[in-house]
Formats: structure tokens, sequence, C-alpha cells
């Protein structure tokens, strides 16, 4: 999984409680992303990262924050976890973000809000 | 209508068949076209990567774009079990950043030995 590690791999919490989810990566790729993947829907967008401190919101970012305070982490939070955040999370890392670049992913959390 | 469609599937092939897998898509503005191969419980792997219109082979699978259909193809020759796996297409419009990449929900193929 190109040096991209994801913790914890599974989870289960209750509604209203706080989560976070961590993506660490080995390579030193500038760009880093958080998806989420729920049936029917594909991979979508929560947020991304194109540099330490520097995040953006993607197609589907309510309800989450992040933080990138080093190279290597990305951090995703749930403020207040409801159970529309039940799925699987991917985290994503690109060298580049041009049209040549393609993206590499982790192996997933599996997160379930009860 | 969504961004990228595809064939949720499953798709069941006996071993050796030729697997042709697909996706539509809407906004003429993708020109750059990813297959990823996701097996279960895994993350998505890239399996073929190709740019407008045309066929790109890599061994037994050959990616094609149709861009006047807004239509592209990944087939498999000779499949084998070890092919079992969610196929994802992915595509990003010509004048890219990371955060542009829409993919299609997948199909689930199943090859049976």
């Amino acid at each position: 999984d190109a040096g991209i590690t994801q913790s914890p791999r599974h989870k289960v919490t209750e509604t209203g409680t706080p989560v976070t989810l961590r993506c660490h990566q080995t390579e030193n790729h500038r760009y880093m992303y958080w998806y989420r993947q729920d049936p029917g829907h594909g991979l979508r967008l929560i947020h991304y990262s194109y540099g330490v401190k520097d995040t953006d919101k993607g197609e589907v970012s309510d309800g989450y924050s992040v933080s990138r305070s080093k190279t290597e982490d990305f951090l995703l939070t749930l403020e207040s976890a409801t159970s529309s955040q039940t799925s699987v999370y991917f985290c994503a890392i690109s060298e580049v973000a041009t049209s040549t670049d393609t993206q590499y992913f982790g192996p997933g959390t599996r997160l379930t809000v009860l | 209508q969504k961004e990228v469609e595809q064939d949720p599937g499953p798709l069941s092939v006996p071993e050796g068949a030729i697997v042709s897998l697909n996706c539509t898509y809407s906004n003429s503005a993708f020109q750059y076209f990813m297959w990823y191969r996701q097996y279960s419980r895994k993350g998505p792997e890239l399996l073929m990567y190709t740019y407008s219109s045309g066929n790109k082979e890599d061994g037994r699978f050959t990616a094609q774009v149709d861009k006047s259909s807004k239509y592209i193809s990944l087939f498999i020759r000779d499949s084998q079990p070890s092919d079992s796996a969610t196929y994802l297409c992915a595509m990003i419009p010509v004048d890219n950043y990371g955060q542009n990449f829409v993919f299609g929900p997948g199909t689930r193929l199943s090859v049976l030995p």
C-alpha cells in the first residue's frame, strides 16, 4: 500500500462521540487525501492537504475536520459522530497534483457509528 | 445523473473468459482515465492509466477510451480467479489538481475456477 498506514483499522463508536482517524505515510509525498467509500457512491473526497498546515475541503466535508502538522501525518476528526458517517475511510497520497500524477491508497479504516 | 456511472455487478465469469468492464461519464473535460482494482477489505490499487482516446495494453489488461462517446472500458483476457475484485474507474480533467479525481462506484467481478 505504497508506504501508507491507517489507524485504527476498525472502530465502533456511539453517536455524538468524537473520533480521530490517522493516516501515516513514509513516502514524503506532499499531497494527502481523505475519502469515504459507500455502496453505490464510490470514493468521495472529504478533505485534502497540499502541505503542512495547508488543507482544503472536498465534496463531502460537512461534519469532518482535518489537521496536518507533519508531512507524514494527516488526521481526520469527526467532531460528533453520526450514523451517516458509518463508512470505510481511505487515505491517499500523491507526490504532485498534476494530470500526470495519480493517487495511492492506504488499507482503509472501517468505522461504525451506533 | 451521476458524473461517472458503472454497472455495479456482480459480474460472474468462468476462468479464462474475456471480461469487459465499462464506465460512462458526462463531463467532456475529463482527459485522464484510470482503472483501480480493489480486493475485498483492501485499498484501491492503480491498474491502468490512459490519456485521451485510444487503447493501452499491459499484459492481460487493455484500457480503451472513446471520448466521443464518453465511454471507457477495461478488458481482461484469460481471466483468473485472482482477478476477482471490484474495479473502479477514475477520471480527471485536463486542468487537474488532485482534488478533482472522480471515481465511479465500481463493478464487482467474480472469476469462477
